[in-house]
């Protein structure tokens, strides 16, 4: 199984709603990871959890708050998020650690997000 | 430090003839690169990768590409061009070690014209 499954596909929400976006993934890999890519762009990285830790977090605002609750799971919790937030929000996965580190991503198909 | 730059932010070929996506790579380590296509509201998908062995690389859909270390550049081509190849190709570098994360080219669209 080499797939990377996202629920929901599409999500629309207000700026006052609390909704989360679910990633997972039946490889064995040890880092997941969460982009955000607007369009005719490319993604952006936002997260990166290795063994279920984060390991980077580029900056992104509080109001996006990642969660792994196992090691086949990727949780990205929105709340309070702004109309710039709407954008396709992609998971991907890697073997992790000394075995390949980022190399060879995974990707999920997206989950397309927008904050009215 | 790395970066990826593709020379053609668009692309168009008709179907039947052959295709080749520009990409020339910085990276300060030995690098491993890959090339992702993405079909609208799709997710990513992996062309395919360099990771040190063979520089002419065979990936799916009857893509390859070649490294070449002295003009860092690591070209997508394809012989004949199908209507389903159109969609976003993305260049990616990362080191070899898969240490760093991966840093993605601003994409090329390829245009496929019956």
């Amino acid at each position: 199984d080499t797939e990377v499954t996202q629920t929901p596909k599409h999500l629309v929400m207000g700026m006052t709603n609390k909704k989360s976006l679910k990633c997972e993934q039946h490889m064995g890999h040890r880092a997941m990871y969460w982009y955000k890519q607007k369009a005719k762009k490319p993604p952006e990285l936002m997260f990166v959890y290795s063994y279920e830790k984060l390991s980077i977090n580029e900056s992104v605002p509080s109001r996006f708050s990642p969660e792994c609750p196992n090691s086949s799971l990727l949780n990205l919790h929105l709340h309070a998020l702004q109309p710039e937030d709407s954008a396709l929000y992609l998971c991907a996965s890697s073997r992790g650690g000394l075995a390949g580190g980022y190399n060879e991503q995974f990707f999920g198909p997206g989950t397309r997000l927008t904050v009215l | 430090a790395q970066s990826v730059t593709q020379l053609d932010s668009h692309v168009s070929v008709s179907e039947g003839t052959p295709v080749l996506l520009r990409c020339n790579y910085s990276s300060s380590y030995s690098p491993s690169l890959f090339w992702y296509v993405q079909h609208p509201n799709k997710g990513l998908q992996l062309l395919l990768k360099y990771t040190s062995a063979a520089t002419l690389v065979k990936g799916i859909n009857g893509f390859e590409a070649e490294f070449k270390k002295s003009e860092t550049s690591f070209h997508l081509t394809k012989p004949s061009a199908h209507m389903s190849d159109a969609a976003e190709y993305f260049c990616v570098v990362s080191d070899l070690s898969g240490n760093t994360p991966l840093v993605f080219g601003k994409g090329t669209r390829l245009s496929v014209i019956a």
